[in-house]
């Protein structure tokens, strides 16, 4: 089956630094990719859609020059949380909408805890 | 706006059934889907309905009602690995996913 993997799985790092998050489809190619976000005991919340060789699209109230994300390739789209304060603290999950197959379909990857102290 | 609903948390035995409703108003449908989360995982996909009418698929079935805005999860013969959260999550017409906020199950012996 449809294989996303992200990296780090989790990370801790100082307020004021920045972390880069990757998110890859392993045996597809993906057009589109999200970013997701979740706190603890709440839904996830969808925080941008990437699309391949452009700039990515961001949900309202979600910074995009805090959240800088880049989609250079088909199977692979990174997210950058600069400056990152405690507030940020979350579980952050992507997910991979193939090239081939339905738009509803969506392959998640595992997700990335960062903690910031 | 676009909402969805389901309850915050339901108890169960093991061995018994156990049935999560899921209510939803969202602009357009692209179809319903039901995805497992445990403690600390990222989801993993159970179920998609885009018509009316059952899905079998196992100990899980899920039902959908468009007309109603309204879809089920039932997970039948519980087993402990079930304990978990249950997200419903509607593809609205820009073929993003709106996610409810999760119905903890917990299972008990």
């Amino acid at each position: 089956g449809a294989v996303v993997s992200q990296h780090p799985s989790w990370v801790i790092c100082k307020s004021g630094t920045s972390v880069k998050i990757e998110c890859r489809s392993l045996d597809f190619q993906a057009t589109t990719m999200f970013w997701y976000r979740q706190f603890p005991k709440q839904s996830l919340m969808l925080m941008a859609t990437s699309n391949e060789g452009s700039k990515a699209t961001y949900e309202q109230g979600v910074e995009k020059d805090k959240f800088l994300i880049n989609h250079a390739s088909l199977t692979l789209s990174t997210l950058t949380v600069t400056s990152a304060h405690p507030e940020d603290s979350s579980f952050y999950i992507c997910s991979a909408r193939p090239v081939s197959g339905d738009r509803e379909t969506q392959y998640f990857g595992p997700g990335t805890r960062l903690l910031v102290l | 706006g676009q909402n969805i609903d389901q309850p915050t948390e339901m108890t169960a035995t093991e061995g018994a059934i156990v049935q999560i409703n899921c209510t939803y108003q969202t602009s357009g449908f692209n179809g319903l889907f039901w995805y497992q989360q445990h403690a600390g995982e990222a989801p993993t996909f159970l179920s998609y309905n885009v018509l009316d009418g059952l899905e079998e698929k196992g100990r899980f079935s899920s039902f959908l009602s468009r007309s109603k805005g309204y879809s089920y999860l039932l997970l039948k013969e519980l087993q402990m690995k079930d304990s978990a959260s249950y997200l419903c999550a509607v593809m609205d017409s820009n073929y993003q996913l709106i996610w409810g906020a999760g119905t903890k199950l917990i299972i008990k012996p």
